[in-house]
């Protein structure tokens, strides 16, 4: 069943700014740390940014630190990462994943192409 | 925050068993009991398979195990299948509310 659905992405143009969601149609959403995750092409898993399930606690990969942002709005059921000063090694598909027995689940992630 | 070490590629025949490790530091493998491991066929998202160290989510088969020792980590699949053939990630929690991925290991089975 499909749980997580990430949206947002897009062609930017470098140091322009994007804002990514993800909407959890699954239940207790606000019981658990939500992630993004991110995946250049032919590359591998990088973990980008996490916070927990009151937004007490966030953590950022140095890689993205004072540029992108992590927040979440448990009302909605939603993850956003917002996204700024936007470089050409952030081109990536970008996953959310819950933190619930490990990252798990992973929504199918969208896709982020940063060029002029 | 550095990458977690593992080998590029891993290969073994159909019912042999592999192992694939996973090097972190005391800052991060070695200091919490919060390794876990994913698998992701061509073109999926990736899937949990063990996690905090030898735990195995529902529906996992028990063909896959994880460990620690120290400073690193291993996956361990016995009786391998064709449809083990994957890209497989460790990760670990590496403290300050911050994680790792390893680079990542392509198991082929021949």
């Amino acid at each position: 069943e499909v749980q997580l659905v990430e949206s947002g992405g897009g062609l930017v143009q470098p140091g322009r700014s994007l804002r990514l969601s993800c909407v959890d149609s699954g239940f207790n959403f606000d019981d658990y740390a939500m992630h993004w995750v991110r995946q250049a092409p032919g590359k591998g898993l990088e973990w980008v940014s996490g916070i927990s399930w009151n937004s007490g606690t966030i953590g950022y990969a140095d890689s993205v630190k004072g540029r992108f942002t992590i927040s979440r709005d448990n009302a909605k059921n939603s993850l956003y990462l917002q996204m700024n000063s936007l470089r050409a090694e952030d081109t990536a598909l970008y996953y959310c994943a819950k933190e619930a027995y490990g990252f798990d689940p992973w929504g199918q992630g969208t896709l982020v192409t940063v060029s002029s | 925050q550095s990458t977690l070490t593992q080998p590029a590629s891993v290969s073994g025949s159909p019912g042999q068993s592999i192992t694939i490790s996973c090097t972190g530091t005391s800052s991060d493998v070695g200091s919490y009991n919060l390794v876990s491991w994913y698998q992701q066929h061509p073109g999926k998202a990736p899937k949990v398979i063990t996690y905090e160290g030898n735990k195995r989510p529902s529906g996992v088969s028990n063909r896959f195990s994880g460990s620690k020792s120290g400073n690193s980590a291993s996956l361990t699949i016995s009786g391998l299948q064709a449809e083990d053939e994957a890209d497989y990630y460790c990760c670990s929690y590496a403290g300050s509310s911050t994680w790792v991925f390893g680079g990542g290991t392509k198991l082929t089975v021949l």
